[in-house]
């Protein structure tokens, strides 16, 4: 799977929207963009993922550039409960069946009142 | 509620034990999944299984061991010979698909003293 670069950490003020940026400029054809964020000592949640289209659903919007080098997960309407570390995965489609994530150190985003 | 259980929250051993975590799914998923993260770091593969009665290592399977003999239950082993077992455990399970998504359990919290 391909390497992912994220900034270690962004503020946002709440009621704005949040933007995270992510680099995967080795990406290849078959891979997709995952993200999912984890809230301090629980379990990671799915947020959205994408392979080449701009993908929108209840949680945040996925934009991926037209060379699919980098994508931005935007939370419209940041909450204080949306101050979590994101992971931005890419990831496979390996046909065979269901494997493992790799995770980096993810962004951890604080959302300020 | 549907869901991933695993228990207990916290768990304290003393050095040279063995240690059984527990992780229960009823989402009727095929595979599971077994993680460790460190303060600070991304989550790192252990052990994952497709199917019951079949599991593969994942990047850091040194030190522990699993069994799937049922397909709601993937119990995780954390042997003495594991050099560093304090640590945050976390399961997940997902679809046998190649890109389901995988749904974590809340972890368990290991300290070894």
């Amino acid at each position: 799977d391909a390497k992912t670069t994220q900034p270690p950490s962004m503020d946002c003020a709440e009621g704005r929207a949040a933007n995270l940026p992510c680099n995967h400029s080795t990406i290849s054809g078959n891979e997709y963009v995952y993200w999912y964020r984890q809230i301090h000592s629980q379990g990671p949640q799915y947020i959205i993922h994408g392979l080449k289209n701009n993908e929108t659903n209840e949680m945040a919007s996925l934009i991926i550039t037209e060379d699919r080098k980098s994508s931005t997960l935007i939370l419209p309407h940041a909450t204080l409960r949306d101050t979590a570390v994101y992971y931005c995965i890419v990831r496979s489609y390996s046909g065979g069946g269901a494997d493992g994530l790799t995770f980096g150190k993810g962004t951890h985003l604080i959302i300020q009142p | 509620d549907g869901g991933i259980t695993q228990s207990p929250k916290y768990l304290f051993r003393k050095e040279g034990q063995n240690v059984t975590l527990s992780c229960e799914q009823n989402l009727n998923h095929d595979a599971m999944y077994w993680y460790r993260q460190d303060p600070g770091q991304g989550l790192r593969l252990i052990y994952y299984s497709q199917i019951v009665n079949d599991f593969q290592k994942g990047d850091i399977a040194e030190g522990y061991s699993v069994s799937r003999e049922k397909k709601e239950s993937f119990p995780l082993t954390v042997t003495s010979a594991q050099k560093n077992p304090t640590a945050f455990y976390l399961c997940a399970s997902s679809g046998r698909q190649g890109l389901s998504e995988q749904y974590f359990g809340p972890g368990t919290r290991l300290t070894v003293t």
